[in-house]
């Protein structure tokens, strides 16, 4: 019963080229949604979020699309560098309830 | 500021020995957080604390596991006896409001043997 969901463990793109990486989630509460990074060894951090009074938001190379009715979030990167290549999270919360995270999907950027 | 502070970075014990993890948080922040990473459940929240004060404990596996926060600068998560499917890296996250994010430590990665 995840209730955020990442149904693909993995993805591999070309440098310079475009990174989308998903996100479902089932619980039409969420109001504030978020990507975290991760690299090996370290903990997880924070990339971008978008709250649900918006679809769209933008932070430098990377961008988050919301869709509501959908329940379907995801984060674009371009272009795509080999730094890039981590496990991705997706999260999701209401109110001031904790962060429920997905699986995480591992992007790996070969240049 | 350091960040969140996790001890010890790896650990290794025997099944049925006690493990105890510890935590620092970022001074000022109100919320901490402990969560367990595996392949199979991804980053699935244990317990949380607000103003030291543990608000939700669902996502505590078993009585195995226990976690306190005596102060606003500590928190410990003792897992005893320990079992080799405890076997996972445990964060610890603090947050001033958790709709805002969190800031993770660097992790313990547990392994039991």
């Amino acid at each position: 019963d995840q209730q955020v969901k990442q149904n693909s463990p993995s993805l591999s793109v070309q440098e310079g080229r475009i990174s989308i990486l998903n996100c479902d989630y089932t619980n039409s509460m969420f109001d504030y949604f978020l990507w975290y990074k991760k690299y090996p060894a370290e903990g997880p951090t924070f990339l971008i979020s978008i709250s649900s009074i918006k679809d769209k938001n933008e932070d430098g190379r990377f961008t988050v699309f919301l869709n509501k009715s959908a329940k379907h979030l995801s984060l674009h990167i371009v272009p795509s560098q080999p730094g890039d290549s981590a496990v991705y999270f997706c999260a999701a919360a209401s109110g001031n309830t904790p962060l429920v995270f997905g699986k995480g999907t591992r992007l790996s950027v070969i240049a | 500021d350091a960040g969140v502070i996790q001890s010890p970075r790896h650990e290794v014990t025997e099944m049925g020995q006690e493990v105890t993890l510890r935590c620092k948080p970022i001074s000022g922040h109100d919320y901490l957080f402990w969560y367990r990473q595996t392949m199979m459940r991804g980053l699935e929240l244990l317990i949380y604390f607000n103003n030291n004060v543990p608000i939700d404990d669902s996502g505590m596996p078993e009585d195995r596991f226990s976690a306190k926060m005596p102060n606003a600068s500590f928190s410990t998560l003792k897992i005893q006896p320990s079992e080799p499917r405890d076997s996972a890296v445990y964060f610890c996250a603090s947050s001033f409001n958790p709709i805002y994010g969190y800031t993770f430590g660097s992790g313990t990665r547990l392994t039991v043997v």
